[in-house]
C-alpha cells in the first residue's frame, strides 16, 4: 500500500511570489493536515482538512489557505512568499477524524529567494 | 509555557547505553505520540499511546495519563539511532501538538 505522497520534493520560488504544494493521502483516509518546519523551530500546525472541508487552522496568516479535492488529496497554497515562509511542508493523512494516529508524507522543501 | 515538553533538548550517547527521553504536556489528549525524524526531514510514526506501555523491538514507550508524561527509551543503543525523536499530542481541536524535540546522537 502506497504512503503519503508530496510533490515536489524541492521548491526554489522568489519573494512575493506563490507556492503550490500537492499532497496525496493513503488509499481511504479522509483526513490530511499540512504542517510546517521552519529552521530552528519546532513543528507547527497549518491547516486541517476532511471529508472536503477546513476542520481547523493554526495561527498562520490568510495567504496560507488550501482545499481537499474529491479524491482527499489536497493543495496548500502559500501567497505573497516571505522570506520566513522557507521550512519544510509536512503532509499527513488519517483514516478520518475521529481516528488518532497520523502518517506522513516525505515533505516539500520549500526555499524563497 | 509550551504545551508539549520534552527533554533534553540534546542527547549523546556510547553505542549501548539505554537512553531515555521525557516528554510532559499540560492538555487534555485524545493520544501521544512519538515521532523519529532524521537529516532530509522524513517523519516516522514510531508509537501512539493513550495509556500504559508499547515495545518495538528495542524502543519502549510508556504513559502516565494522571500526571500528563510519557517517556520514551531506547535499549541497547545504535548510532542508527541518531535522530531526532519528537513528542506529539492530538488535543481537542483534532491537529497534533508537537514538542520542540530531542536530538540523539549515539557514538560508536
Amino acid at each position: 500500500e502506497a504512503g503519503v505522497t508530496q510533490s515536489p520534493t524541492h521548491l526554489i520560488k522568489t519573494r512575493g511570489q506563490q507556492a503550490t504544494l500537492r499532497c496525496s493521502p493513503i488509499s481511504g483516509h479522509t483526513s490530511v493536515y499540512w504542517y510546517q518546519q521552519a529552521l530552528g523551530l519546532g513543528l507547527q500546525f497549518l491547516l486541517w482538512y476532511d471529508e472536503g472541508e477546513e476542520r481547523n487552522r493554526g495561527n498562520f496568516p490568510p495567504r496560507f489557505s488550501g482545499r481537499q479535492f474529491p479524491n482527499y488529496s489536497s493543495e496548500l497554497n502559500v501567497n505573497a512568499l516571505e522570506l520566513e515562509d522557507s521550512a519544510l511542508y509536512l503532509c499527513a493523512s488519517s483514516l478520518d477524524r475521529a481516528y488518532n494516529e497520523q502518517f506522513f508524507g516525505p515533505g516539500t522543501r520549500l526555499t524563497v529567494l | 509555557k509550551n504545551e508539549v515538553e520534552q527533554s533534553p533538548q540534546n542527547l549523546t550517547a556510547q553505542e549501548g547505553e539505554f537512553i531515555t527521553i521525557n516528554c510532559s504536556y499540560s492538555v487534555g489528549i485524545s493520544a501521544l505520540h512519538w515521532l523519529q525524524q532524521h537529516p532530509g526531514g522524513g517523519i516516522v510514526s514510531l508509537f501512539m499511546l493513550s495509556s500504559g506501555k508499547k515495545k518495538h523491538g528495542r524502543l519502549i514507550a510508556t504513559i502516565n495519563i494522571q500526571e500528563k508524561h510519557s517517556s520514551l527509551h531506547i535499549t541497547a543503543s545504535h548510532p542508527r539511532d541518531s535522530a531526532v525523536y519528537i513528542c506529539a499530542v492530538k488535543g481537542s481541536q483534532g491537529n497534533l501538538i508537537f514538542g520542540k524535540g530531542t536530538k540523539l546522537s549515539v557514538k560508536p
